[in-house]
This record gives structure tokens, C-alpha cells and sequence, in this order.
């Protein structure tokens, strides 16, 4: 059985403060990784991809990957209480067609 | 701007009738899409794969006859919940990878609610 583990939280971060937010997936296969914030009612929207060991960066938001340790983060600098959310980590299949396997979700809370 | 559409965005039915919802692909072709349910305070579960001009694959314990999948064109799939349930009664959201790196955008979903 292919999982993605993640803490459900909740995460609770003063605003200003840095938000760590981890991962950890079974399929050594897998070769996208993703993160998605939800709101609480809405559909997921996509935050940041990644398929290369090592950091990418945007804006506020750095996804970290390490393949060796099955392993991916979110950070989130300069927290806001508008990034108050779920985020879910999802990655991809080996087996293709494009199926992502979803985290449970990390809550955040950023409170001011 | 959404690059899936889906529609209704909310329901409500009696139980025993059939909900039919819709999923779009705006400005791009979608050979496949992936229809998944929420329970509240719960993730997303893969519920089937929806493939153009061919039969959806099924998640082992989704029943393929009550939830039906038809994928008739690029740009459309349906997810009909037939002869629905009140343990039906979840949030469906679809998705569908817009390129090769296998980024996938959500419809917006539809919240279903069967009395």
C-alpha cells in the first residue's frame, strides 16, 4: 500500500514566524511531489511542485525534497493568518497515469 | 483564472434519486481526470480515473455501478451518483493534469447532501 504521512496538526505559529510543514512518502518510484493548501469548504489549490533533490523557492513558500530519505517539506516564511489552512502533500505513483496519493493534511494555524 | 470547471457547486436530493455532476476542462484537453471525495475533516480519497473514450478505473471499494463515470469528450467528464444515500453525502471534487509535469487543478467541487 503506497502512502504519505503527514502530522495532522494542528500547527500553531505566531504571524511573522516560520512554518515548517512535513512529509514522508512510501513509493521510492515517485517522481512529483506537491503541495496544496485548502481553505476549510473549498477545493485544494496548488502551492508548489517539485522534482529535483534540494530546495525551490517562491515567494514566501520553499519546498524541500530528499529522495534518499523519502522526504519532503514545506516552509513558509513571514507567516500571515491568512495562510491558515490545510496543507496536503501529495506525490505521485510509479505506476503512472498521473495518480497523486494524498497526505491527511496538515493543519495551520497562524494566529496574530 | 480556474482552468476546471465544475458544476453544480452545491446539491441537494432526496435519497433514492440520481445526481449527475460535471467537470470541465477550460482551454485544454484532458485525456484523463480523477474524481475524489471528502468527508469532513478528512483527505482526499481517489475514488475512480476517468479516461476519454474508455471505462473509468475504479479505487478498490468504490462501486462502479453507483458512482458512473462517462468521459465523452476532451474537455468532459461526469461523475453520476445514482440512487443516492444519505452516507453519500460528501464533498466531490475533480481534477485533471493540465500538462506533462503532471500538475493537477481542482474544480471547485460540489457539495452533495441527500436527505
Amino acid at each position: 500500500q503506497k502512502e504519505v504521512e503527514q502530522n495532522s496538526g494542528p500547527l500553531s505559529v505566531p504571524e511573522g514566524a516560520i512554518a515548517s510543514l512535513n512529509c514522508t512518502y512510501s513509493d521510492r518510484g515517485s517522481q512529483s511531489f506537491f503541495w496544496y493548501r485548502q481553505y476549510s469548504g473549498k477545493s485544494p489549490e496548488l502551492i508548489m511542485f517539485i522534482y529535483s533533490n534540494g530546495d525551490k523557492e517562491d515567494g514566501r513558500f520553499t519546498a524541500q525534497l530528499n529522495k534518499a530519505s523519502q522526504y519532503v517539506s514545506l516552509l513558509i516564511r513571514d507567516s500571515q493568518p491568512s495562510d491558515s489552512a490545510t496543507y496536503l502533500c501529495a506525490v505521485d505513483t510509479s505506476g503512472g497515469y498521473n495518480k497523486l496519493i494524498f497526505g491527511a493534511g496538515t493543519r495551520l494555524a497562524v494566529h496574530p | 483564472g480556474a482552468v476546471v470547471s465544475q458544476h453544480p457547486s452545491w446539491v441537494i436530493c432526496k435519497s433514492g434519486t440520481s445526481v449527475k455532476i460535471e467537470c470541465r476542462s477550460l482551454d485544454f484537453q484532458a485525456t484523463t481526470m480523477f474524481w475524489y471525495r471528502q468527508f469532513p475533516k478528512q483527505s482526499l480519497m481517489l475514488m475512480a480515473t476517468s479516461n476519454e473514450g474508455s471505462k473509468a478505473t475504479y479505487e478498490q471499494g468504490v462501486e462502479k455501478d453507483k458512482f458512473l463515470i462517462n468521459h465523452a469528450s476532451l474537455t468532459l467528464s461526469t461523475l453520476t451518483v445514482t440512487s443516492a444515500h444519505p452516507e453519500d453525502s460528501s464533498f466531490y471534487i475533480c481534477s485533471a493534469p493540465r500538462d506533462s509535469k503532471n500538475i493537477q487543478y481542482f474544480g471547485a467541487g460540489t457539495r452533495l447532501s441527500v436527505l
